[in-house]
Parts: C-alpha cells; structure tokens; sequence
C-alpha cells in the first residue's frame, strides 16, 4: 500500500494563479481531508469528506473547493491564489469518524504539498 | 481562548529521561484525544488515541486524560534523540468530524 499520496510537493504560484492539488489513497478509505499547516501552527481543516459525493467546509474553507468523484481521489483546487495561502497542505484519510474506542477514525496523512505564493 | 494550549518548548531533556508534554482543551464535549509526532518537514503521524480517563500505555509511550480538569498528557520514558520531534495534541467532538489541533510542542533529547 502507497498510503495517501500527494502532488506536487512544492509548487511556486503567483498571485491570481489557480491550480490543484492532488490527493490519492489505497487504502479505500471512507473519510478524506484536507488541512493546512502554517509555521510553528498546528492543523487546519480546510473540507473534508465522508465519500464520493459528499464534502462539506471546515474551519478555513474560504479560497478553496474540493469534489470527491471517487473514493481514491479527493483534490482540492485554488483558484485566485492570494499570498496569505502559503502554507504546506496536508491531506488525510480515515476509515471511518469512529466510534469511542475503536481504532477506525485514525487519520492517515500524505508527505504534505508546500506552496508559495508571491 | 484557544481550543487547544499547548507549551510551545523547546522542551529539552537529556537522553534517558521521562519526556512530559502537555495539553489543555475547552471544549467539555471533547470525547476523542490524539497525540500526533511530526518531524521536521514531514507529516504527522499517530502516536497514541485515548478516550477514557486514566492512563493509556503503549512501550515507551502513556498518554493520560483527565476530562474533568479538561487535560491530556503524553509521557515518553527512556527519551531517545530519535524523539526529537514537535508534539501535537488534538481532539474530536462526539458529534463531529473535526479534529481540533494544538500548535504543538517541540521536544529536544540531548544525546
């Protein structure tokens, strides 16, 4: 198993420009998600999704959309990137949101993609 | 108020001691608690989950929750440097799909 893997790992944008992020898992996992890391901070979610179909915001949704097609495949898109998006983006899976005491909500997460805006 | 606190360290302690990192949470709803390790530019990964006051143990590694003082602990015994790393606490509401994370703490094992 590959786990979650992302592309690209570092991308340079300028400011205006759109692009997307990928995100694949082999481990047919119910639940995906995307965060963002900023420097010295912890996670943010960004959306998430409960299967093909289904996504729905998280904490800082705003410049961002997501689709989920299939359960494999979970990109997230930028369009007009603004500098305050720099950040690395992590992208996470998870058999299921799990119920107390079971194992099944922990989240897998990819290498990370880094992305500078200028 | 932060969702989350946690002492951003470094916390530095020689090779072969107990590591103690700390977290405090606000919200009383929290059921689900992690500890996460991330090395420098790389991505986090599961250390230990805990649901249940009390303790927790997995080799070198116990976690600790206390709902009522709305706290959770990771203590790592026997420090390697290969510990080196920041430490993120995070938790999941009952009724939600989120995890809230913690900035982290950065812990240092002096060789």
């Amino acid at each position: 198993n590959a786990g979650v893997t992302q592309t690209p790992k570092f991308r340079i944008l300028k400011i205006g420009q759109s692009m997307t992020l990928q995100c694949t898992q082999d481990m047919n996992h119910n639940y995906m998600y995307w965060y963002r890391q900023d420097p010295g901070m912890g996670l943010k979610l960004i959306y998430y999704s409960v299967g093909a179909g289904i996504t729905d915001k998280g904490e800082v949704p705003n410049g961002y959309n997501v689709s989920r097609s299939t359960t494999e495949d979970f990109p997230l898109r930028l369009e007009l990137a603004a500098p305050s998006q720099t950040s690395v983006y992590f992208c996470a899976s998870s058999y299921d949101r799990g119920a107390a005491g079971g194992s099944g909500e922990t989240q897998y997460f990819g290498p990370g993609t880094r992305l500078l805006v200028l | 108020q932060k969702e989350v606190e946690q002492n951003s360290g470094p916390l530095s302690v020689p090779e072969g001691a107990i590591a103690s990192l700390n977290c405090t949470y606000s919200d009383r709803g929290s059921q689900s608690f992690f500890w996460y390790r991330q090395y420098s530019g790389k991505s986090p990964e599961l250390i230990m989950f805990i649901y249940s006051n009390g303790d927790k143990e997995d080799g070198r590694f116990t976690a600790q929750l206390n709902k009522a003082s709305q706290y959770v602990s990771l203590l790592i015994r026997d420090s390697q440097p290969s510990d080196s790393a920041t430490y993120l606490c995070a938790y999941r509401m009952d009724s939600s799909y989120k995890l809230i994370f913690g900035s982290g703490t950065r812990l240092l094992v002096r060789p």
